[in-house]
């Protein structure tokens, strides 16, 4: 079974920073492309990231580009979002997702980053 | 940047009605690559559709999606009561990924 586990979010402060992870299990992470997308709560889905197989490869949308790094390990089976210079705007709850042929498969359950003095 | 475009805001039906959900790009979607999704309250989205037409594993044949180029159409044949929720729309072109704002499909 295709399991995604995101942890890592929390209450940071305006100006700060956090890593994001997601662990995957049940299939063979290192032959997916891999995303966050984030969803402030009440409103839509939004992509953040997304990287190739190996890891070689991101792109982010320009509302985050310079803030946001999506990273990988294989080893490890685990995705990654670092989140620097975070404002309100930032809040949101953060899903890391699998894409396969365009379209996300599968979903994590969410990890919520709220930020706020 | 593609931008989605789903109608109606708000679609109320009753159960065992058909279900018609819009789903309009601002340029032609590259090689039909437009996925539905279906949302309830608390869960993440579940993938219902991708390549435009194609039903993604498990999912039932009341769900189906059609439309190419810049116009595309879920159809749900016959609501059920787990079907009331949210829907969105999601393209991917030019190592981007957007989505629609949404269509909520609630019970009359």
């Amino acid at each position: 079974e295709v399991q995604l586990v995101e942890s890592g979010g929390g209450l940071v402060q305006p100006g700060g920073s956090l890593r994001l992870s997601c662990t995957a299990s049940g299939f063979t992470f290192s032959n997916y492309w891999m995303h966050w997308v984030r969803q402030v709560p009440g409103k839509g889905l939004v992509w953040v990231s997304r990287i190739n197989n190996d890891g070689t490869n991101a792109n982010y949308p320009d509302s985050v580009k310079g803030r946001f790094t999506i990273s990988r390990d294989n080893a490890k089976n685990t995705l990654y979002l670092q989140v620097n210079t975070l404002s309100a705007e930032d809040t949101a709850v953060y899903y890391c997702a699998r894409s396969w042929d365009g379209a996300f498969d599968y979903w994590g359950q969410g990890t919520l980053v709220t930020v706020s003095s | 940047e593609t931008v989605l475009t789903q109608s109606p805001g708000t679609l109320s039906l009753s159960p065992g009605e058909r279900a018609t959900l819009s789903c309009r790009a601002s340029q032609s979607v590259t090689s039909n690559y437009l996925a539905w999704y279906q949302q309830k309250p608390g869960q993440a989205p579940r993938l219902l559709i991708y390549g435009a037409s194609t039903r993604a594993t498990g999912i039932p044949d009341r769900f189906s999606g059609s439309g190419s180029g810049t116009d595309f159409t879920l159809t749900i044949s016959r609501l059920q009561p787990e079907d009331f929720a949210l829907y969105y729309c999601q393209q991917y072109g030019n190592s981007r990924w957007t989505f629609g704002q949404g269509t909520k499909v609630d019970i009359k």
